[in-house]
C-alpha cells in the first residue's frame, strides 16, 4: 500500500521560502509511471493544483505560481519536495502531496496534508 | 488557467440520485477524456472517486458514476446515503499538460 507523508515547517515568515517534503513508502518513485504532485487548499476554500514532477525530473507547474515554485525529486530518499518563494499570507493553506498515474487522470494516493501558516 | 465551474451546492434525500456538473473548455474537459472526481470530508484528504471520465477505482461504490458531454463532465450519485455528504471536486488534464480543479460542490443529504 502506497503511503505519502508531508513534512516541513508549519510557520513561515512573509517573503521567505516555504519548503515541504513528501516521503513515499510502499512504492519506489524511480520505478516510473507516475507524476508526483503538490496541491494546496486555502482555509475553507477549494483545491488548487501547484505542480508535479516525473521521476526523471520533468516538471509541470500551475501558470499562476510558476514564477515562485520549484518541485524536485530525490530518488535515493524516495522523496519529492516543494519550494515556494516570496510567500505572503495568501499562501497560508493546507498543502497535500499526491500521486498521479502517468497513464490516467486520477490522483490516487494522497498525503494527509500539512497546514502552513505565513505570518510574522 | 481558470478553475472548472461547479455548482456551489447540491442536495438530495436519502435514496435519491443527484448529479454534479463540471464545466470547462475545449482546452481541458472537452479536449481529453481525463476528468477525475474527488470526495472530501471535513478535515480529511480528498479521495479519488472517478478517473478518466467514468472509471471507478477499486473499492469505490458503484453508486458513483461519471460521464461527459462536450465541455461538461458530470458525477452522479445514486441511492444517496448520509455518508455521501461531503465536498466534491472535479479535475481535468489541460492542453498545457497541467491539471485544473473545479470550484467544488457541497453535497447535503437532507
Amino acid at each position: 500500500q502506497v503511503q505519502l507523508q508531508e513534512s516541513g515547517p508549519g510557520l513561515v515568515k512573509p517573503s521567505q521560502t516555504l519548503s515541504l517534503t513528501c516521503t513515499v513508502s510502499g512504492g519506489s518513485i524511480s520505478s516510473g509511471g507516475y507524476y508526483w504532485s503538490w496541491i494546496r487548499q486555502h482555509p475553507g476554500k477549494g483545491l488548487e493544483w501547484i505542480g508535479y514532477i516525473y521521476y526523471s525530473g520533468s516538471t509541470y507547474y500551475n501558470p499562476s505560481l510558476k514564477s515562485r515554485v520549484t518541485i524536485s525529486v530525490d530518488t535515493s530518499k524516495n522523496q519529492f519536495s516543494l519550494k515556494l518563494s516570496s510567500v505572503t499570507a495568501a499562501d497560508t493553506a493546507v498543502y497535500y502531496c499526491a500521486r498521479k498515474n502517468g497513464y490516467s487522470s486520477g490522483l490516487d494516493y494522497w498525503g494527509q496534508g500539512t497546514l502552513v501558516t505565513v505570518s510574522s | 488557467q481558470s478553475a472548472l465551474t461547479q455548482p456551489a451546492s447540491v442536495s438530495g434525500s436519502p435514496g435519491q440520485s443527484i448529479t454534479i456538473s463540471c464545466t470547462g473548455t475545449s482546452s481541458d474537459v472537452g479536449g481529453y477524456n481525463y476528468v477525475s472526481w474527488y470526495q472530501q470530508h471535513p478535515g480529511k484528504a480528498p479521495k479519488l472517486m472517478i478517473y478518466d471520465v467514468s472509471n471507478r477505482p477499486s473499492g469505490v461504490s458503484n453508486r458513483f458514476s461519471g460521464s461527459k458531454s462536450g465541455n461538461t463532465a458530470s458525477l452522479t450519485i445514486s441511492g444517496l446515503q448520509a455518508e455521501d455528504e461531503a465536498d466534491y471536486y472535479c479535475s481535468s488534464y489541460t492542453s498545457s499538460s497541467t491539471l485544473v480543479f473545479g470550484t467544488g460542490t457541497k453535497v447535503t443529504v437532507l
